[in-house]
């Protein structure tokens, strides 16, 4: 059965810092999926990956996928405090999406 | 553009009652999924469901919790006699068959607490 383990899963980080969110797999995929979700609300989707080698970024955030190594990143450049949230990654398995157990981000003044 | 609506946002149940959660998908999305989230935890998958059809269900308890999407009417996700360990936010997603590469919606959830 599909293992989707993130790491850390705790992460309190100070603004301007960078950092690197990780995310491993353990079946063959050729997507994933990362989502933000805020304290006591629903996920959002930030990034789609869809093959080998994808590299998406939006503003802070940079997403990429190795489908060989079974690994995503998720990398943040120069945290504002904005960004604290939980991240979770997810792959596709069967019908649905499994996703990891979140990565709690805090980012501190 | 409504997106993925839940009801209700907040559900009080004592033990042994009945709880029903509701999920109305995306316009034009005709898959749903319901996930339960533990507190501090990650989305446990639970079902997957198509208009009148259960897909996929291995994730949901075989005793107590059942769920459908009728033809008409938004997907229940039915809890029975519920105890404490039911206490979960539950929430609903939808896709479209048409592009199996998007991302699932999800809805607000609904936050189950069982006292």
């Amino acid at each position: 059965e599909l293992k989707v383990e993130q790491n850390p899963l705790f992460l309190s980080m100070q603004e301007g810092k960078n950092y690197t969110i990780y995310c491993n797999y353990s079946t063959t995929s050729d997507r994933l999926y990362w989502y933000r979700q805020d304290p006591g609300k629903s996920l959002e989707s930030l990034f789609v990956l869809l093959s080998n080698g994808a590299v998406k970024q939006e503003g802070r955030l940079m997403a990429s996928l190795d489908t060989k190594a079974r690994l995503s990143t998720l990398h943040i450049t120069a945290a504002v405090h904005d960004l604290s949230a939980t991240y979770f990654c997810a792959v596709p398995y069967n019908n649905d999406m499994r996703f990891g157990a979140g990565t709690r981000l805090t980012v501190k003044p | 553009n409504a997106g993925v609506m839940q009801n209700p946002r907040h559900l009080v149940r004592r033990r042994g009652q009945e709880a029903r959660l509701r999920c109305s998908p995306m316009k034009g999305h005709s898959h749903v999924y319901w996930y339960r989230q533990l507190p501090e935890e990650g989305l446990k998958f639970m079902v997957y469901l198509q208009k009148e059809n259960i897909i996929d269900e291995s994730g949901m308890p075989k005793e107590r919790f059942s769920a459908e999407f009728p033809k008409e009417g938004p997907s229940i996700l039915r809890i029975q006699q519920v105890v404490r360990g039911d206490s979960a936010a539950y929430f609903c997603a939808s896709s479209s068959i048409r592009d199996k590469n998007s991302p699932l919606h999800f809805g607000n959830g609904t936050r189950l607490t069982v006292t």
